[in-house]
């Protein structure tokens, strides 16, 4: 059963990075799957983020495109969010999730995180 | 980019009704629809992938039909542990979700 858990910092000041790690257990992240950041701002919808395959191969949203960037590390099992120029708007619960090559879904999730963007 | 969008935002229900949830895509995507149940404070579960199929585990009153645009979910008989918000997704390109359905007890 795969498992993933969301850490980072809760609070980001604005114009400043948010940075998010992805920890994967119970299953590899060189698997046949995409590791995908999804955000969901507090009693509002799913936003995609992004996705990153293990080789390296990586597709963003493009209205944030200009401002993302998604990392793997093989060795420690994990893969990484920063987004910068950041302001109140992405403000949000993060998740983590794996989504599976062959059907689009995203069939695990991490418990999620909010990010609170202020000074 | 492919615009979901669903309707209604929000219904009120009780315990045994049978519900109807629909989503529209903006262009074609097949039957590339997932469906998706959250609960406050947790992480979306996939329910139904594929327009029709039900995820392991996921109890046989959830039911998903429809393809090129027009999507529903539907719940055979409401219970109370259904009461949540339901999400579409499709798959057919980048990902994009619907806004949400809130199931609130009548």
């Amino acid at each position: 059963q795969v498992q993933l858990q969301e850490s980072g910092p809760g609070l980001v000041k604005p114009s400043g990075t948010l940075s998010l790690t992805c920890t994967v257990s119970g299953g590899s992240i060189s698997s046949n799957d995409w590791w995908s950041w999804v955000r969901q701002p507090l009693g509002k919808g799913l936003e995609w983020i992004g996705e990153m395959y293990h080789s390296g191969s990586s597709n963003y949203n493009p209205p944030l495109k200009s401002r993302v960037s998604i990392s793997v590390d093989k060795s420690k099992n994990q893969f990484s969010l920063k987004v910068s120029s950041v302001t109140a708007a992405d403000t949000a619960v993060y998740y983590c999730a794996k989504k599976s090559w062959e059907l689009g879904v995203f069939d695990y999730w991490g418990q999620g995180t909010l990010v609170t963007v202020s000074s | 980019d492919i615009q979901m969008t669903q309707s209604p935002s929000s219904l009120s229900a009780s315990v045994g009704d049978r519900v109807t949830i629909t989503c529209r895509a903006s262009q074609s995507i097949s039957r590339s629809l997932n469906w998706y149940q959250q609960k406050p404070g947790k992480a979306p579960n996939l329910l139904i992938y594929a327009a029709s199929s039900l995820q392991s585990g996921v109890p046989s009153r959830f039911g998903g039909s429809g393809s090129g645009t027009d999507f529903t979910l539907t719940i055979s008989s409401l219970q109370p542990e259904d009461f949540a918000t339901y999400f579409c997704q499709q798959s057919y390109s980048t990902p994009s979700f619907g806004q949400g359905t809130k199931v609130e007890i009548k």
